[in-house]
């Protein structure tokens, strides 16, 4: 299940099931977004980027989708392994040159 | 996709001090940032590190605390200076080519005492 920890909200799943993680981002502006996978003590790592003229783009094992509608990007991780366990954080830019603006952040924590 | 390789990786400082992280890319590149991770916390940017002029600072962040200089295109500096407890944070180095995703270094976990 999902909860809201002291400071990131967790979300908990039995190793070999789906994993959905969502985000809302804050500029309607925005056409550039991107997953981040922060393991502990290293440095954000990309997992998969999507354009605000798509809706849904497709990697190994993950799937982030795009509704600009409600300003909502989701992470879907399929067969969900204990490698996956970290923090994973949305990122939004806009116009190319500015700055990615990160989300709040979710844990995943992977229950074997 | 780039290589940013950040030092020290941690470092403990007294407080009044200042430290001065480094921040190398393997390619040329044309944005870097700096960003700030509190523990358990999201990332909050810094500036924008700007090669050949002033840094572009975000609001609640000023040149005198943290001055960042970019001599080139592959390399960038941080300082944070007259430390303080509530400096104790991990500092994040990033670059991108602009409208493609950003690459992180491993950060730079300071603690100030």
């Amino acid at each position: 299940g999902e909860s809201v920890g002291l400071h990131l909200p967790t979300l908990s799943v039995q190793e070999g099931d789906n994993s959905i993680i969502n985000c809302a981002y804050s500029n309607s502006a925005s056409d550039y977004f991107i997953w981040y996978k922060q393991e502990s003590g290293k440095g954000p790592q990309f997992i998969i980027d999507i354009r605000s003229n798509m809706d849904k783009r497709q990697g190994q094992r993950v799937t982030v989708l795009l509704n600009k509608t409600v300003k909502h990007l989701s992470l879907q991780i399929a067969a969900t392994q204990p490698g996956d366990s970290a923090v994973y954080f949305c990122a939004e830019t806009y116009s190319g040159n500015t700055p990615l603006v990160f989300g709040k952040g979710t844990r995943l924590s992977v229950i074997a | 996709s780039a290589v940013i390789s950040q030092k020290p990786s941690r470092d403990i400082c007294q407080r009044g001090t200042s430290l001065t992280i480094q921040c190398q890319v393997d390619s040329q590149v044309t944005m870097m940032f700096w960003y700030r991770q509190q523990p358990g916390q999201s990332l909050t940017l810094i500036a924008t590190a700007n090669q050949g002029s002033e840094a572009t600072y975000e609001s609640g962040f000023v040149i005198d605390k943290f001055p960042i200089s970019r001599p080139n295109l592959t390399f960038s500096t941080l300082t944070v200076s007259n430390m303080s407890p509530e400096d104790s944070s991990i500092y994040l180095c990033s670059a991108s080519d602009g409208n493609t995703e950003a690459f992180f270094g491993q950060g730079t976990r300071l603690t100030v005492v």
